[in-house]
């Protein structure tokens, strides 16, 4: 089974930082990588699909880049909204993996 | 509006069994494939498994396999999960969530969760 592995998993961020979160699979994945925000209490929300595709609705300071083994997550402008978990996901081959989470909280 | 409704909170004990649901509706149950999701507390998501309303085709993650069923009833758009004998260790909360492409399983709606205790 594919392994992913998020880094770092927790950080402090203050409001306008750029921020970036990093997901790595344990083997190649193409570009078969989702991104999820998922905020206390709620159920995960789909922010990116196919390693950089925005999913509709969600802003455009998230984005996503990478392929084969390594991937990044980008908030241009973090928002106070935007102080949450994140996962990763591949679904590149069965069974799909999550990521662990990275947690960004307010600086 | 595409929505999946998940049913309430449950508390069990231990060797009980337990069927939870997610009702899918606003847009074709049976074009998607509805999966489950493991958060247990304080942890991350873990993948069970999912299914194929129109012809209830199902896969499970080797890790779930033989511990939960997953199925679904086509006529009133809606999946379910459950257990024949409960653990404490399968206190958590469990999502649905909606994928499209047959193979490339990722989510883009997901139910609003539903949390189960086991305890004594």
């Amino acid at each position: 089974a594919i392994r992913m592995t998020q880094s770092p998993s927790s950080f402090s961020a203050s409001t306008g930082d750029r921020v970036t979160i990093t997901c790595r699979a344990s083997q190649g994945i193409s570009s078969y990588l989702a991104w999820y925000q998922q905020k206390p209490g709620k159920a995960p929300k789909l922010l990116i699909y196919a390693a950089s595709t925005l999913q509709s609705g969600v802003p455009s300071r998230f984005s996503g880049s990478g392929s084969g083994t390594d991937f990044t997550l980008t908030i241009s402008c973090l928002q106070s909204e935007d102080f949450a978990t994140y996962y990763c996901q591949q679904y590149y081959s069965y069974p799909p993996a999550f990521g662990q989470g990275t947690k960004v909280e307010i600086k | 509006e595409v929505q999946l409704v998940q049913s309430g909170a449950e508390v069990k004990k231990p060797g009980e069994s337990l069927k939870i649901s997610c009702k899918g509706s606003g847009y074709s149950f049976t074009s998607y494939w509805i999966g489950w999701v493991r958060q247990m507390p304080g942890k991350g998501l873990e993948w069970m498994g999912i299914i194929y309303p129109g012809d209830s085709d199902t896969r499970y993650s080797p890790s779930f396999q033989g511990q939960v069923t997953i199925s679904a009833d086509k006529s009133i758009s809606t999946a379910y999960l459950q257990w024949s004998s409960l653990k404490a260790s399968d206190t958590a909360m469990y999502y649905c969530a909606r994928s499209l492409v047959p193979s490339k399983y990722y989510f883009d709606y997901w139910g609003q969760g539903t949390l189960v205790t086991v305890s004594s």
